[in-house]
C-alpha cells in the first residue's frame, strides 16, 4: 500500500544544532507540505513543494528550509535549532483536493 | 491572521447523541472544505469534504454542511460513539494550498 512516512518519530537536540527531518511518500504525489502543530495554533504551513526542484515558503518559514530532488522526498532542515521550534512536525502530500499526512515527528530543542 | 477558525477548543457529548463541530472562514476564494480527525501520536486523517458548489455532503454518520453566505461550515456526527473521541480539524483550500483551523477536541462519554 502507498504511504507517507516520517523519521525520526522523536528527536531531542540542542539549541544551535542543525536538524533534518525526513519525509518520504510512495503515492507519487507532486505536492508535498510541511506543517507544525502547536497548542492554540492548529496546523501551520512551513514550506511546500509542487514538484521536483520547486519549493515555496509558507506562513512560518523562518529558520527552516526544504529541498526537493525527487518526487518521493521532502526533507525539512532547521538550520540552527531554537527552543521556539520545539513542536510536532507533520509532512503531507496531495494530488489536489485531499492531503495525506505522515505520523509526525516530535522535536524537542533544549 | 487566521483564515480558518474553530472557536470551540473542546466539546463533550454523550454516546448516541449528536456532535456538532463548527468552523468559520474569512476568505471567499476558498472552494473546497475538509474535515480531518486526529488521534494522539498519529497524523491527521481525512474524514469528509465538501465543494463550494454544494451545501451538504453525507457519508454514513458524518455530514458536513456549508453556508457560503455566512462563511460557515459544520460537521455533524450522528450517533456519536466513544471511538469518535479525537481532535477534529477543519480545513479550507483554494488551489493547492490548505488552511487549517486550530482544532476542536471531541470527547464522547459512554
Amino acid at each position: 500500500d502507498a504511504e507517507i512516512t516520517q523519521s525520526p518519530r522523536h528527536k531531542i537536540t540542542e539549541t544551535g544544532r542543525q536538524v533534518t527531518l525526513a519525509c518520504h511518500q510512495t503515492w507519487n504525489h507532486n505536492n508535498m507540505f510541511w506543517y507544525r502543530q502547536d497548542l492554540g495554533h492548529g496546523l501551520r504551513l512551513i514550506h511546500y513543494s509542487y514538484g521536483v526542484h520547486d519549493t515555496n515558503k509558507g506562513e512560518v518559514s523562518d529558520g527552516y528550509s526544504v529541498s526537493r530532488s525527487n518526487t518521493e522526498d521532502l526533507p525539512l532542515t532547521l538550520e540552527s535549532a531554537a527552543s521556539s521550534q520545539t513542536s510536532v512536525y507533520f509532512c503531507a502530500s496531495s494530488t489536489g483536493n485531499e492531503q495525506f499526512f505522515g505520523p509526525g515527528t516530535r522535536l524537542t530543542v533544549l | 491572521d487566521q483564515q480558518v477558525k474553530q472557536n470551540s477548543p473542546s466539546l463533550s457529548v454523550q454516546e448516541g447523541r449528536i456532535s456538532i463541530l463548527n468552523c468559520d472562514y474569512t476568505n471567499s476564494m476558498f472552494d473546497y472544505f475538509l474535515w480531518y480527525k486526529k488521534y494522539p501520536a498519529e497524523g491527521p486523517t481525512f474524514l469528509i469534504s465538501i465543494s463550494s458548489i454544494k451545501d451538504k455532503n453525507e457519508d454514513g454518520r458524518f455530514t458536513v454542511f456549508l453556508n457560503k453566505s455566512a462563511k460557515h461550515l459544520s460537521l455533524h456526527i450522528v450517533p456519536s460513539q466513544p471511538g469518535d473521541s479525537a481532535v477534529y480539524f477543519c480545513a479550507a483550500s483554494s488551489g493547492n494550498q490548505f488552511y487549517f483551523g486550530t482544532g476542536t477536541s471531541l470527547t464522547v462519554i459512554p
